[in-house]
């Protein structure tokens, strides 16, 4: 069974960097896009990154690249969205899903709040 | 960027009716390869979105038949035949053609 976890969302500070995880089990990571899409609350999905299988490009919109990084360990099975210099208008629910084009299957999601 | 556009429906709906959902983009979202790269989702209260289309108009695995999609290049509709109670939420349009990869607002659906 296909699944992915994420982790590491929390309360931080404007300015702050975090650290969110994507754990994937029940198929080939090494061999599967990864992206990451955020919801802020009440509104409509995102797309914020994409990684490609080896993990050798990277793709961002305008709204937060130079921003976050987006990153995957393929010997652990585990991608990773760095997020620094956190606004608060990046508030939102951060999901992790796979393959490329399309997401075929999600996280259940990790809320990151971005207050003073 | 492509702005996709998703039109609205006359909520509540009465179970057991036919609805259309309709989706607009601004750019043809068909590829050289024959394909159409427009997905479609379904995120019920509380949960996760779940692809329920992709390629316009190919189910995704364990979908009920009562969806289907169809479209040309930059108008698409994903219809759902006698909606059901579990079919309620909010359902998006995705362009997969070129980065960055844009959603629609999303089309709620509510039930009588």
């Amino acid at each position: 069974e296909v699944q992915l976890v994420e982790s590491g969302g929390g309360l931080v500070q404007p300015g702050s960097p975090l650290k969110l995880s994507c754990a994937a089990s029940g198929f080939t990571f090494s061999s599967n896009w990864l992206n990451w899409i955020r919801q802020a609350p009440g509104k409509g999905l995102e797309w914020v990154a994409s990684i490609n299988p080896d993990g050798s490009s990277t793709y961002y919109p305008d709204t937060v690249k130079g921003r976050f990084v987006v990153s995957k360990d393929n010997a652990k099975n585990t991608g990773y969205l760095q997020m620094n210099n956190l606004r608060s208008e990046d508030t939102a629910m951060y999901y992790c899903a796979r393959k490329g084009v399309l997401f075929d299957y999600w996280g259940q999601g990790v809320m990151v709040t971005v207050s003073s | 960027d492509i702005v996709m556009t998703q039109g609205a429906l006359p909520n509540p709906v009465p179970s057991g009716e036919s609805v259309s959902i309709t989706c607009r983009s601004s750019k043809s979202l068909l590829y050289s390869d024959g394909k159409t790269y427009l997905n479609w989702y379904l995120q019920r209260p509380g949960q996760s979105p779940q692809l329920l289309i992709y390629w316009m108009s190919t189910r995704a695995s364990g979908v009920s038949d009562r969806f289907s999609g169809s479209g040309s290049g930059t108008d698409f509709t994903l219809k759902i035949s006698g909606v059901e109670a579990e079919d309620v939420g909010v359902y998006y349009c995705q362009q997969g053609l070129e980065f960055p990869f844009t959603f629609g607002s999303g089309t709620k659906l509510e039930i009588k």
